[in-house]
């Protein structure tokens, strides 16, 4: 089945940056779009962005443009999420999803387990 | 403020029958494949269905339909381990973003 594991969530100082992986394997990661999913304590689901399958375009939450930027490396089966000038709102557990084609605008069917990140002095 | 719309909560018995609605726009569900989202006490979201489709794994008593900007989840035979947050998604044309619904908290009586 496939799966799909993030790492690089931990507890950063507010402007401070994180790395975010999603190590991906048992399917063909370089035909699907894949999506960076948050969600705060207490709170609902927030997309953040999405990627195609190529990373030729990228897609971005406001709440993010500008701070944050995803990638992926298709040879090595990983998404990533840098994210810089990390702010306290940015802090929520991390999930990477991924899509059912090509498409930016398709559901998801498969998710990660999460990563936290915690933004705090 | 969320792009679609969920009801806050929803509640069922045991064999019930029950539906679950996510309004939207002709930006979003009425232009898009939904994406229904299953969250057991905030763990790691599973998807139980995605446009018409079924994931291997997710029992056949639940299904998807759409109607103009409405789509909802139906689970047929409530069961107790149905009990979840559900989310919708979607994507949003004129926001050129995905969207999610606030949740529906599923509680089985």
């Amino acid at each position: 089945e496939v799966q799909l594991l993030e790492s690089g969530g931990g507890l950063v100082l507010p402007g401070g940056s994180l790395r975010l992986s999603c190590a991906a394997s048992r399917f063909t990661f370089s035909n699907y779009a894949m999506t960076w999913v948050r969600q705060a304590p207490g709170k609902g689901l927030e997309w953040v962005s999405t990627i195609t399958d190529s990373g030729g375009s990228t897609y971005y939450a406001d709440s993010v443009k500008g701070r944050f930027t995803i990638s992926r490396d298709n040879s090595k089966n990983t998404l990533y999420l840098q994210m810089n000038s990390l702010r306290a709102e940015d802090t929520a557990v991390y999930y990477c999803a991924k899509g059912t084609g090509t498409l930016r605008s398709l559901p998801f069917d498969y998710w990660g387990q999460g990563t936290l990140v915690t933004v705090s002095s | 403020q969320s792009a679609l719309t969920q009801e806050a909560s929803v509640s069922g018995t045991v064999g019930q029958k029950v539906t679950l609605s996510c309004t939207g726009d002709s930006n979003n569900i009425g232009s898009y494949a939904v994406g229904w989202y299953q969250q057991i006490s905030h763990g790691a979201p599973k998807t139980v269905m995605f446009g018409n489709s079924l994931p291997s794994g997710i029992p056949d008593r639940f299904s998807a339909s759409k109607s103009g900007t409405t789509a909802s989840l139906t689970i047929s035979g409530l069961q107790p381990e149905d009990e979840a947050d559900y989310y919708c998604s979607t994507w949003d044309y004129s926001l050129s973003a995905q969207v999610f619904g606030g949740g529906t908290k599923l509680t089985v009586l």
